[in-house]
């Protein structure tokens, strides 16, 4: 599966909009792009995937450049409760095996 | 919503023993199952996937004796860590792929965290 680039670590205030981005530029044509986010000391959870579109959710938005080589995870009002490591994966097919990168840890602010 | 359900949540034993993690898929059946340990702040690495009534496949580095793997049913597998050694001390997790054909995520567990003294 193609590399994905996140970085390290972001902030945010607390109700404040947040985008996390995300780096594919070896993504393939049949590449879906997952995100996943990991409380502490839980397992991960699903958040969004998508494959060209823009996709929405009840948790997030998914915002996909229109060359697929980007993409950027909004999450509209950021909660304390959503202070988690943000995994940005490409997959060949929905619902297979991930292998995670580094991700992105959220910290929010009250 | 679909849950994943991994026991035990915490586990600490002497070096030596044998410790056994069960992954269940609570509410739907799973052909494969996929196996993650995680050191601290560190990700997750993939171990093993796990195919119901057939051989898990190891990922290169994983002793596939070390770790044993059963997939017995669509609804249960089972990682055992043999002969524990302080260095298997990790959060191991497991994840479930739904049979259904349009299954497009992942379910995970909420780990385990062994403890080797």
């Amino acid at each position: 599966d193609a590399k994905t680039t996140q970085p390290n670590s972001m902030e945010s205030n607390e109700e404040e909009p947040v985008h996390l981005p995300c780096n594919h530029s070896t993504i393939s044509g049949t590449d879906y792009i997952h995100w996943y986010r990991q409380l502490p000391s839980q397992g991960p959870e699903y958040v969004i995937h998508g494959l060209t579109s823009n996709v929405n959710n009840r948790m997030a938005s998914l915002a996909i450049a229109e060359d697929r080589k980007s993409s950027t995870l909004i999450l509209h009002r950021a909660t304390l409760r959503d202070a988690a490591v943000y995994y940005c994966i490409l997959s060949r097919n929905a619902g297979n095996m991930l292998t995670f990168g580094g991700g992105t840890r959220l910290m929010v602010k009250p | 919503g679909a849950v994943v359900s991994q026991h035990p949540s915490r586990v600490i034993c002497k070096s030596g023993t044998s410790v056994k993690i069960e992954c269940r898929s609570l509410d739907f059946q799973a052909t494969t199952m996929f196996w993650y340990r995680q050191f601290p702040k560190k990700s997750l690495m993939l171990m093993a996937t796990s195919n119901e009534g057939s051989k898990a496949t190891y990922e290169q580095g994983v002793e596939k004796d070390k770790f044993l793997i059963n997939h017995a049913s669509l609804t249960l597998s089972t990682l055992t860590v043999t002969s524990a050694h302080p260095e298997d001390s990790s959060f191991y997790i497991c994840s479930a792929r739904p049979s259904a054909r349009n299954a497009e995520k992942l379910f995970f567990g909420s780990g385990t965290q062994l403890s080797v003294l």
